[in-house]
């Protein structure tokens, strides 16, 4: 079956502008996962979806990030007023639960903040 | 809180030879720990896992066991091939976000 996606494949935008980056799920899964993958920080979490709960957001690095998980299953994660160190691949994951439950990742977003 | 520390690379192998990468771990409580491996150009796998104590991953001819004594899930591969050049992430989780080790690059040549 389709595995996880996420759009666009490459981002790259001007310092200061605002970027939304797409995450569709594995269908019938109800955790999603945004990580952050660069070269000095390795892979970071940043937000957890599960069903109609609150979103965990503990990882999100600053109030320019936001995201949203419509219907329960796609996600968008918005950065305002982006900075040169937000240039990283943005991982999406999802996973039928949401404690110890095998996480499927998507192959990512490079975001390249110039 | 909850960390990985994993063997720096790039590890260098020739084709047959044995693998081992070392991973150890800080946690609260009992998590579950995984090996995670991205080839190149591929997104993030899950490679194998182990969910207690004294339990054992295994998955292409890959395997690990977790360590609680000595906080550790080492990876080790009798004999790699080739096809193994990646990048391994060792991981833990105890509730549902996973904390990742910094990654070890894998080289195997002919």
């Amino acid at each position: 079956g389709a595995g996880v996606s996420q759009s666009p494949s490459n981002k790259v935008t001007e310092k200061g502008k605002d970027v939304e980056l797409r995450c569709d799920p594995i269908s019938g899964h109800t955790a999603l996962y945004w990580y952050r993958q660069s070269l000095g920080q390795g892979l970071e979490f940043l937000i957890y979806f599960q069903g109609n709960s609150a979103p965990d957001k503990s990882g999100l690095p600053s109030d320019r990030f936001s995201a949203e998980r419509t219907g329960g299953s796609v996600s968008t994660l918005t950065i305002q007023r982006t900075q040169q160190e937000d240039s990283a691949v943005y991982l999406c994951a999802s996973s039928s639960r949401g404690l110890n439950y095998e996480q499927y990742f998507g192959p990512g977003t490079r975001l390249t903040v110039t | 809180g909850n960390s990985v520390t994993q063997m720096e690379g790039p590890v260098t192998l020739s084709e047959e030879a044995f693998l081992t990468i070392n991973c150890t771990y800080t946690a609260t409580g009992y998590p579950s720990l995984f090996w995670y491996v991205q080839y190149p150009g591929e997104g993030l796998q899950l490679l194998l896992k182990a969910t207690k104590a004294d339990d054992k991953g295994s998955n292409k001819g890959f395997e690990a066991t977790y360590r609680k004594e000595t906080t550790s899930f080492h990876l080790e591969k009798g004999s790699v091939q080739v096809s193994d050049s990646a990048v391994y992430f060792c991981a833990l989780s105890s509730g549902y976000a996973l904390n990742f080790g910094k990654g070890t690059s894998l080289l195997v040549t002919p």
